[in-house]
């Protein structure tokens, strides 16, 4: 059972299209990050929320930390091809650095 | 520049055998971890470190183990691989800081198939 549960898995969206993926959990975490990942590579951090109703903007993608500090959001605006990877949230707790991860997200932007 | 790094890059093995992977990290981090990735499961961490010959255990650390002699080196060890270990595994590593949680920098992964 994932500790924290990312949908969609898998979306394919035209170049221009705006897109939410979700990462929700019934746990409180003390901060959430976003991660990417591309085929043959580590995932590379996005962004990290500490705050319960924070949002951050990374240029065409908006992160927000829900209020109860349960559940996180990432929205891309006009999605370009370079988007396409998997999209990973990771929760994480005051002790020991430790993270849990989401299932992820599949993301395919065509051309 | 600092990095991380993994080897080898692809492994195969056949069930039974031990089967050691090395990961090496020169940013001076405290803290090692081990992850297993697995389509739908995302990342689960296996074991973790957070100095020299501390070890820890993490979601799923049967049949691994780790141990840690530097800073900058934490090999993961599968005692008798099973098919059940194929997948794809990272290392990462972060600092020991006082934020609320740390980066983490990932190795580029280990392609492991268990025959």
């Amino acid at each position: 059972t994932q500790l924290l549960e990312q949908s969609p898995q898998f979306l394919s969206i035209q170049e221009g299209e705006n897109l939410t993926v979700y990462c929700n959990s019934s746990s409180v975490f003390s901060s959430l990050q976003w991660y990417r990942q591309e085929p043959g590579e580590g995932p590379v951090l996005l962004v990290t929320v500490v705050t319960g109703g924070e949002v951050k903007k990374l240029k065409r993608l908006t992160f927000q930390f829900g209020d109860a500090r349960k559940d996180s959001s990432l929205h891309i605006t006009a999605a370009q091809p370079g988007d396409t990877g998997l999209y990973l949230c990771a929760g994480g707790r005051n002790a020991g650095n430790m993270l849990t991860f989401g299932g992820g997200t599949r993301l395919m932007v065509k051309p | 520049d600092a990095e991380i790094t993994q080897s080898p890059r692809h492994k195969i093995t056949e069930t039974g055998r031990q089967v050691t992977l090395a990961c090496h990290q020169t940013w001076n981090h405290n803290n090692m971890f081990w992850y297993r990735q697995d389509l739908g499961h995302g990342l689960r961490l296996i074991h973790y470190s957070y100095g020299v010959h501390d070890t820890n255990k993490g979601e799923v650390s049967d049949g691994y183990s780790v141990s840690r002699s530097n800073t900058e080196d934490l090999p993961l060890t599968l005692e008798s691989a099973a098919s059940s270990q194929t997948s794809v595994y990272f290392c990462a590593s972060s600092d020991s800081g006082t934020g609320a949680v740390d980066t983490q920098y990932f190795g580029p992964g280990t392609r492991l198939t268990v025959l």
